[in-house]
């Protein structure tokens, strides 16, 4: 019932692409995508909710084929900033607000 | 406006004595959630309320854990007699929940550790 998240973690220099993904087993009605940084609490990045729906900000993209009960997280030219785990939560149906998250994605970015 | 409020953010106690975690959420905000995160688990949810009512619980450990919602100001999370795996990072979560799905989000957390 846990999404899988691949790969567990990345290692980038500032400036490279990372591409995260998540697949879920069930049928999903939404993907919520969120970064947490150490010590620190997730912080919401985007929800998608439709299937095929795109949707982004800055340099942090992300798709969601429902078809294919996945999601995958873009990040394009890193920063430092964007160092930290990224976590998928998905949900099965529509309104339950029940979200099963992903065991996580560790990113690191050096200059 | 003020985020999630969590407290304690550190807690240290023995086994056997019982705990309490208090949450207050994002004004109007309708839907609660109880995380709890470990680094075998992952993150898991405990238990969620939406207007002070609780809808899920199945993520509850055992009966151990309790956890009640009096009002839209408050909720806590309580464990007796604690053990020491129960010792994690405590997570509380408020959403707007108007009709689908919204954001979750979370407070600082309360890291428990049970010796």
């Amino acid at each position: 019932q846990q999404p899988v998240q691949s790969p567990q973690a990345v290692i980038l220099r500032e400036g490279e692409d990372a591409v995260i993904n998540c697949s879920s087993s069930k049928a999903l009605y939404s993907v919520h995508w969120y970064r947490q940084k150490h010590g620190e609490a997730p912080v919401f990045l985007m929800i998608l909710l439709k299937g095929g729906e795109q949707k982004g900000h800055d340099k942090i993209s992300a798709s969601f084929n429902e078809k294919k009960q996945q999601s995958s997280l873009y990040l394009t030219a890193s920063q430092l900033s964007y160092s930290g785990t990224y976590f998928c939560g998905t949900e099965g149906v529509q309104g339950a607000q029940k979200l099963v998250f992903g065991q996580g994605t560790r990113l690191t970015i050096n200059p | 406006d003020a985020g999630v409020i969590q407290s304690p953010r550190h807690e240290v106690t023995e086994m056997g004595q019982e705990v309490t975690l208090r949450c207050k959420p994002i004004s109007g905000h309708n839907s609660l959630f109880w995380y709890r995160q470990t680094m075998m688990r992952g993150l898991e949810l405990l238990i969620y309320f939406n207007n002070n009512v609780p809808i899920d619980d199945s993520g509850m450990p055992e009966d151990r854990f309790s956890a009640k919602m009096p009002n839209a100001l408050f909720s806590t999370l309580k464990i007796q007699p604690s053990e020491p795996r129960d010792s994690a990072v405590y997570f509380c979560a408020s959403s707007l929940l108007a009709g689908g799905t919204d954001t979750q989000y979370f407070g600082p957390g309360t890291r428990l550790t049970v010796l």
